[in-house]
C-alpha cells in the first residue's frame, strides 16, 4: 500500500514564528502536492512538485514556500505564519500528474 | 473550489440509498472522482470515472454522469452508518503545463441508525 506519512498531525504556533511541515511518501511517486483544507472550500492547492528540485506554483501559494531536495520528501514552508494560515494541510503524491492521488493523514495547524 | 460545487449537508437513515449530486464547469474534464474523507484521515479514493463514460457500478456504489449538464452523482445503496464521511467531488482538467486537479467544499453524509 502507498503510504503517505505527514510527520506533525497538530501543531500550534505563534503568529510570525516559522513553520515547516513534512511529507514523506514511500512508493517512489515522481509527484507531491500540498493542498489546504478549509470548510466550505474544500481542497486548494497550494505548491506541487514534479521531479526533485522542482516546484510549480498552485491556486494559493502567497504566504507559502516548499522544498523538495529528496524524492521522498515534500516539505511545507511557512516563512512568518499568520492567523489567517490556521488550517488543515494535506500532503498527496501520484505516481504521474494524471493519476490517483495519495493522501496523507493531515497537519492541523493553529496559529494564534 | 474552481467551479465544482456540491452541497454541504446530506442526512439518511441506515439502509436507504444515498445520492451526493456534484457540479462541473469545465468540458476538458478528463477523469472525475470521488474520493472519501472519514474523521481525522486523509482522503482517499473512492471511485472515479472516465468522462466518456456515463455510469460506472462497483458494489454499492453508482456513479452516473451526464456530460451535457456537467452533472455528476454518487449513489450509495443500503448506506451503513460506516458510511458517515465528507465525500469530495473532483475533477481532472487539462491545464497549462499539464493537468489539474479541482476539487469540490465536500458533502458531509451523517447516516442515522
Amino acid at each position: 500500500d502507498v503510504k503517505v506519512t505527514q510527520s506533525s498531525r497538530y501543531l500550534v504556533k505563534r503568529t510570525g514564528e516559522k513553520v515547516f511541515l513534512e511529507c514523506v511518501q514511500d512508493m517512489d511517486h515522481e509527484n507531491m502536492f500540498w493542498y489546504r483544507q478549509d470548510p466550505g472550500l474544500g481542497l486548494r492547492l497550494i505548491y506541487f512538485s514534479y521531479d526533485v528540485k522542482m516546484k510549480e506554483k498552485g491556486d494559493i501559494p502567497e504566504g507559502y514556500s516548499v522544498s523538495r531536495e529528496k524524492k521522498e520528501r515534500f516539505s511545507l514552508i511557512l516563512e512568518s505564519a499568520s492567523t489567517n494560515q490556521t488550517s488543515m494541510y494535506l500532503c498527496a503524491s501520484s505516481a504521474s500528474l494524471a493519476g490517483e492521488l495519495f493522501f496523507g493523514e493531515g497537519s492541523r495547524l493553529t496559529v494564534l | 473550489g474552481e467551479d465544482v460545487e456540491q452541497s454541504l449537508f446530506l442526512s439518511v437513515r441506515e439502509g436507504d440509498s444515498s445520492v451526493i449530486n456534484c457540479t462541473y464547469t469545465d468540458s476538458s474534464s478528463t477523469y472525475l472522482y470521488w474520493y472519501k474523507q472519514e474523521p481525522g484521515a486523509g482522503l482517499q479514493l473512492l471511485t472515479y470515472i472516465f468522462s466518456n463514460m456515463d455510469m460506472k457500478q462497483d458494489q454499492r456504489l453508482t456513479v452516473l454522469l451526464n456530460k451535457k449538464d456537467k452533472h455528476l452523482s454518487l449513489r450509495i445503496a443500503d448506506t451503513q452508518t460506516g458510511d458517515s464521511a465528507i465525500y469530495f467531488c473532483a475533477e481532472r482538467r487539462i491545464d497549462t503545463g499539464g493537468f489539474k486537479t479541482i476539487f469540490g467544499a465536500g458533502t458531509r453524509l451523517f447516516v442515522k441508525a
